[in-house]
C-alpha cells in the first residue's frame, strides 16, 4: 500500500476546460500539499491544507483551487486551463511540521 | 521569505567516486529542517536525509552526509561511492519550525553518473 495516491497519472486536456486532480492518503496525516514541478523552478506550492476544510494559498495559487472535505482526499481543480499550466503536479503529505514529506507518485498534465 | 538556492544546475560523477551538491538558503529563522530529496527518472519523490537546524552534528544516511554550515546557510550533499543508481535530479529543501508551514525548493541538480 503506497499511503498515498495520485489520479489520474497522466492527463491531456483542452485549453478552457475545467480539470480535478485528485490525492489520497491512507496514513490520516494532517498536512496535504499540492505542488507543480517545471524545469528550472524546482517545486512550487500551489495550495495547501492543515486540517479538514483548512487551506491556505502558495506561491503559484492564481488559476488553481483546492478543497479538503475529508482528511484522506485533497482535490485539485483548474476552473479554466490554460497552456501555462502545462506541468507535472505533486501532492505531499506531512504528518506533523518538523517531518519531511510523502510525495504522490505525480501527475503528468498537458494542456493543448 | 525563504529561499533555497542551488547553483549547480547539472553535475557529473564517475562511478566510485565522491561528489558534492551544493545548496544555501536564506531565512532569518532560528528553527528549521533542511532535506534533500532524489527523483529518479520514474518521477517519485525520495527522501535521502534530514537534518535538524539546532543540531551541530551532521547527519549521515549510508554513503550520504551533509555539511551543514549554519552560520554561512549552507547545506550540501556529499555521495561518496557513487552508484549508477545515483543518477538523478537532487533537491534541496527547507522547511521551517513554524506550524502550518510548507517546504520550498530548490531549483534542482542533475547528477549523472559515469560508469
Amino acid at each position: 500500500d503506497a499511503g498515498i495516491t495520485q489520479s489520474p497519472r497522466h492527463k491531456v486536456t483542452e485549453t478552457g476546460t475545467p480539470v480535478t486532480l485528485r490525492c489520497h492518503q491512507t496514513e490520516n496525516h494532517r498536512y496535504m500539499y499540492w505542488y507543480r514541478q517545471d524545469p528550472g523552478h524546482g517545486l512550487r506550492l500551489i495550495h495547501y491544507s492543515y486540517g479538514v476544510k483548512d487551506t491556505d494559498k502558495g506561491e503559484v495559487s492564481d488559476g488553481y483551487s483546492v478543497s479538503r472535505s475529508k482528511t484522506e482526499d485533497f482535490l485539485l481543480t483548474l476552473e479554466s486551463a490554460t497552456s501555462s499550466q502545462t506541468s507535472v503536479y505533486f501532492c505531499a503529505i506531512s504528518e506533523q511540521v518538523n517531518y519531511g514529506y510523502t510525495f504522490g507518485s505525480g501527475t503528468r498534465l498537458t494542456v493543448v | 521569505a525563504q529561499t533555497v538556492t542551488q547553483s549547480q544546475p547539472e553535475m557529473s560523477v564517475q562511478e566510485a567516486e565522491t561528489v558534492t551538491l551544493s545548496c544555501t538558503y536564506d531565512t532569518s529563522e532560528s528553527d528549521y529542517y533542511l532535506f534533500w530529496y532524489k527523483q529518479p527518472p520514474s518521477r517519485q519523490m525520495i527522501l535521502v536525509i534530514r537534518q535538524e537546524a539546532y543540531k551541530q552534528q551532521n547527519a549521515t544516511e549510508n554513503r550520504f552526509s551533509v555539511n551543514f554550515q549554519k552560520a554561512a546557510k549552507s547545506f550540501s550533499l556529499k555521495i561518496s561511492d557513487s552508484q549508477l543508481g545515483d543518477a538523478a535530479m537532487y533537491f534541496c529543501a527547507y522547511r521551517s519550525g513554524l506550524i502550518n508551514n510548507d517546504m520550498r525548493f530548490g531549483a534542482g541538480t542533475r547528477l549523472t553518473v559515469k560508469p
